[in-house]
């Protein structure tokens, strides 16, 4: 069954430290995203991606990059944590198809605390 | 700008009542899509419905169902018969044509506590 997977499940990291999430899918979707996700937030868009080599930011995309080499993988990276980053974070990806918008499936999650 | 506004933050009912969480959007486009998704206490986010602006038409499924309204801007959700299994955050979220394509923008979700 294609899937959507996230990991590392939990980090903990130091605040000025280099952390890459890693968001792998096998539906073959050409779009994908990632959010984070806070209490009294729901979820705010970080970068999302339409294509191998098409990055875009989002709502709250300062202090986070991601690239796009293939379709399956987006990782996200916070060039130097802070604590304003520990948070939930989440990858979607979803169908490209002209003029509907689907729905975006999501991963299990990445749990990030720093501190 | 885009906004999903859900205002009730938390709602407590006993199992085998009905109840309806809220959502009121807004957006400049005159086409977009809404969604509805279930995040269970495990974490996870679960697709529940998706609706187009052109289709007003109510959807059931199940024990779930789906009130559409453009004149109020509202997309509201009601879950018949509640259940334990139904406790979870439920969120709205809204993504137009336009300005936004594929881009959501989620409300803050409301949190429905299903007591046995």
């Amino acid at each position: 069954d294609a899937e959507i997977t996230q990991s590392p499940r939990h980090k903990i990291t130091e605040t000025g430290r280099q952390v890459t999430l890693a968001c792998h899918q096998t539906w073959n979707h050409n779009n994908m995203f990632w959010y984070r996700q806070d209490l009294g937030h729901g979820l705010r868009l970080i970068h999302y991606s339409y294509g191998v080599q098409d990055t875009n930011k989002g709502e709250v995309s300062d202090g986070y990059s991601v690239s796009r080499s293939n379709t399956e993988d987006l990782p996200l990276t916070l060039e130097s944590a802070a604590s304003s980053q520990t948070s939930v974070y989440f990858c979607a990806s979803s169908v490209a198809s002209g003029s509907i918008i689907h729905e975006q499936y999501f991963g299990p999650g990445t749990r990030l605390t720093v501190t | 700008a885009q906004k999903v506004t859900q205002a009730q933050t938390e709602i407590s009912v006993v199992e085998k009542e009905d109840v309806t969480l809220d959502c009121v959007y807004e957006t400049r486009d005159t086409t977009y899509y809404l969604f509805w998704y279930k995040q269970p206490p495990s974490g996870e986010l679960v697709f529940l419905i998706r609706r187009n602006s052109f289709d007003e038409q109510n959807e059931i499924s199940g024990r779930y169902s789906w009130n559409f309204q453009k004149s109020t801007s509202s997309f509201n959700f009601t879950i018949t018969a509640s259940q334990v299994v139904d406790s979870a955050v439920y969120f709205c979220a809204l993504s137009d044509y336009l300005y936004n394509f594929n881009k959501f923008y989620f409300g803050s979700g409301t949190k429905l506590n299903v007591k046995p």
